[in-house]
């Protein structure tokens, strides 16, 4: 079965400019979570959405930061415009039914590096 | 959701099993017992979690004591595929589905 795929693996690109990240969860898992990894604070969730609805965004750092999920098949975070200390790894994760015991599944990241 | 206390680092030869300890003196009854584990560049992986009864599956084992408060990963024949960064996590279920991660335990597999 696939896994949670997240696109593009590796991203590079100048401060200022726009950075979009995607995320395509497992098939009917219906909660979907982003999370940032960097050296200094460790994984962090920035936001998660069950049902295709944002439920937690308390750790999107700023306005900069968007997070949609148009379907349950999608989502899509958005950095605009784009700082150094953006520069980390994103996760993206899926599970299973909201409220159940069942893990989250992540995908391999984003490795994004704003110059 | 409940703090959790697991060592540093840790090392294991290869072939035996390597048992990671956690502690989490804090959970509460609803609040299950998480592990995953980061392999260096990859995303976390699953292993396995628990409420209070033990638990086993093809990866790994979950011993949880039985008032709650810790637990042992066992990882019954280490192999050096298995040297990776241990993360020990305790989430409610029914509440706020985030997880939150500490900095983990560094296993490395000595052959």
């Amino acid at each position: 079965d696939a896994g949670v795929i997240q696109s593009p693996r590796h991203e590079v690109t100048e401060m200022g400019q726009e950075v979009t990240l995607r995320c395509k969860p497992i098939s009917g898992h219906n909660s979907l979570f982003w999370y940032r990894q960097t050296m200094m604070r460790g994984l962090e969730l920035l936001i998660y959405f069950n049902n295709n609805v944002p439920i937690d965004d308390s750790g999107m750092p700023e306005d900069r930061f968007s997070a949609k999920m148009p379907n349950a098949s999608f989502s899509t975070l958005k950095i605009q415009p784009s700082e150094p200390r953006d520069s980390a790894v994103y996760f993206c994760a899926s599970s299973y039914r909201q409220g159940s015991n069942q893990p989250q599944h992540f995908g391999d990241g984003t490795r994004l590096s704003i110059l | 959701d409940a703090k959790t206390t697991q060592p540093t680092s840790m090392d294991c030869a290869e072939g035996r099993a390597a048992n990671l300890p956690c502690n989490h003196s804090t959970i509460s009854g609803n609040e299950y017992v998480y592990w995953y584990r980061q392999i260096h560049s990859q995303g976390p992986q699953y292993i396995i979690h628990g409420l209070k009864n033990n638990e086993t599956n093809e990866m790994a084992s979950l011993i949880i004591t039985e008032d709650r408060k810790s637990s042992t990963l066992i990882l019954p024949h280490a192999t050096l595929r298995d040297t990776a960064v241990y993360y020990c996590i305790v989430r409610v279920v029914g509440g706020n589905e985030k997880l939150t991660f500490g900095t983990g335990t560094r296993l490395t597999i000595i052959p």
